[in-house]
C-alpha cells in the first residue's frame, strides 16, 4: 500500500510569486485535505477536495486554491505569495465512510519559504 | 468556536516510564471523533490513536491509551513504557461528525531521556 506523497520537499519563493504544491493520495483514498502548519503551531485546515470538487474550506483567502484530479491526486496553488505564507504544507488523504471523512493520513509535507 | 488546547508545550519522561499528555477541546457538538497524532522530526504526521465520542470505553493501542472524559471535554494520552522512538511532537485533534475539518491543538513536544 502506497502512502501519501508530496512534492517538492522544499521550496523557496519570493514575495508576489505563485507556487504549486502536489500531493498523491494513499492508495484507495478519494479525499484530500490540505493544511498549513506554521512554525511551532498545529496544522490549520485550508480546504478539502472530494470527487474533484472543493468540499469544505477553512479561513484562508481566495489566493489559496486547489485542484483534484481523476486519480485523486491534488494540487495546492498559492498566488501573490506573502511572507506569512512561509510554512509546512501538509496533505492528508482519507477514505470516505458514509459520506464523511474518517481518519486522515498525512504526507511528509512541503516546506515553503517566502523571501 | 471549535478549539483544542494542549496546555503542556513541553514534556519529558525517562525511558521505560509513563507519561500523560493533556488535551481539552471545546465544541457544542455531541458526536465527534478525537485523535492523537505524532510528528517526529522527520515531519510526517502519524496517527497514534483515535476515539469515537459516542464510545465510553477508552481506546488503547499497545503502549498508548487515552483517558476520555466527555463531560469535561478532556482527552489525555498516556504512553506506557516510554521508548526513545516516542520522542516527537504530539498533536491532539478532533473532527465533528457532520463536518470534514480536523481541528488541531498547538502540540506538546515530548523528550524521552535515556
Amino acid at each position: 500500500e502506497t502512502g501519501v506523497t508530496q512534492s517538492p520537499t522544499h521550496l523557496i519563493k519570493t514575495r508576489g510569486q505563485q507556487v504549486t504544491l502536489r500531493c498523491s493520495s494513499q492508495s484507495g483514498h478519494n479525499t484530500v485535505s490540505w493544511y498549513q502548519q506554521a512554525l511551532g503551531q498545529g496544522p490549520q485546515f485550508i480546504f478539502q477536495y472530494y470527487r474533484e470538487e472543493e468540499n469544505g474550506r477553512g479561513n484562508f483567502p481566495p489566493r489559496f486554491s486547489g485542484l483534484q484530479f481523476p486519480n485523486y491526486s491534488s494540487e495546492l496553488n498559492v498566488n501573490a505569495l506573502e511572507l506569512d505564507d512561509s510554512a509546512l504544507y501538509l496533505c492528508a488523504s482519507s477514505p470516505i465512510a458514509g459520506g464523511l471523512v474518517d481518519t486522515q493520513y498525512f504526507g511528509p509535507g512541503t516546506r515553503l519559504t517566502v523571501l | 468556536a471549535q478549539t483544542v488546547t494542549q496546555s503542556q508545550p513541553e514534556m519529558s519522561v525517562q525511558e521505560a516510564e509513563t507519561v500523560t499528555l493533556s488535551c481539552t477541546y471545546d465544541t457544542s457538538e455531541s458526536d465527534y471523533y478525537l485523535f492523537w497524532y505524532k510528528q517526529p522530526p522527520s515531519r510526517q504526521m502519524i496517527l497514534v490513536i483515535r476515539q469515537e465520542a459516542y464510545k465510553q470505553q477508552n481506546a488503547t493501542e499497545n503502549r498508548f491509551s487515552v483517558n476520555f472524559q466527555k463531560a469535561a471535554k478532556s482527552f489525555s494520552l498516556k504512553i506506557s513504557d516510554s521508548q526513545l522512538g516516542d520522542a516527537a511532537m504530539y498533536f491532539c485533534a478532533y473532527r465533528i461528525n457532520t463536518g470534514n475539518q480536523f481541528y488541531f491543538g498547538t502540540g506538546t513536544s515530548l523528550t524521552v531521556i535515556p
